[in-house]
């Protein structure tokens, strides 16, 4: 069966612009997950979805961060405004519920670039 | 909070011998889970062990074991015959029973013929 996709797969971006990126969560899969991670560090936490509302935000690193989930499948991570510090790999992941007892399978990531 | 550690940026092992990484964490927490996961360049995350608080029996899985030492809140994994394909940047995960994951920074491990 298909795992977590994400797209574009690569994103090169001018400071300042704004960019989305789409997670498509294995189908059923009610938890998302949003992680960052920088070069050479591990992964950040950033937001989680129940469904389509989003109980922990705690992770997101500043207000040019947003995300949102609809139909309780899709979810975009939009940056606004891209700082060269935004550059990482952004990875998704989803598990069938939320809690530890729920394995979470992530996605190949999107490499974010800011010039 | 909870804290994870792995105090090793990169380790190189021949193929066919035995390797470990190791992982401390920090935690208040009495039921949790710890996971080691591989990350190869494809920057696919792959799981590659997982270890239930409660559970005192290390888990094994095939080549991998872990040897988790809850009072001293220690996770190492064990990589036996490495082979060329587990090449890859390892991490050590804490995941709280809210299912919010931790990470520590990754261990490097090449595997060398």
């Amino acid at each position: 069966g298909a795992g977590v996709s994400q797209s574009p797969s690569n994103k090169v971006t001018e400071k300042g612009k704004d960019v989305e990126l789409r997670c498509d969560p294995i189908s059923g899969h009610t938890a998302l997950y949003w992680y960052r991670q920088s070069l050479g560090q591990g992964l950040e936490f950033l937001i989680y979805f129940q469904g389509n509302s989003a109980p922990d935000k705690s992770g997101l690193p500043s207000d040019r961060f947003s995300a949102e989930r609809t139909g309780g499948s899709v979810s975009t991570l939009t940056i606004q405004r891209t700082q060269q510090e935004d550059s990482a790999v952004y990875l998704c992941a989803s598990s069938l519920g939320p809690g530890a007892y729920n394995e979470q399978f992530f996605g190949p990531g999107t490499r974010l670039t800011v010039l | 909070a909870q804290t994870v550690t792995q105090s090793q940026p990169e380790m190189s092992v021949q193929e066919a011998e035995t390797v470990t990484l190791s992982c401390t964490y920090d935690t208040s927490e009495n039921n949790y889970y710890l996971f080691w996961y591989k990350q190869p360049p494809s920057r696919q995350m792959i799981l590659v062990i997982r270890q239930e608080a409660y559970k005192q029996q290390n888990a094994t899985e095939n080549r991998f074991s872990v040897n988790f030492q809850k009072a001293a809140k220690s996770f190492s994994l064990k990589i036996s015959d490495s082979q060329l394909g587990d090449t890859a940047m390892y991490f050590c995960a804490f995941l709280d029973s809210w299912g919010k994951f931790q990470f520590g920074a990754g261990t490097q491990v090449v595997v060398t013929p």
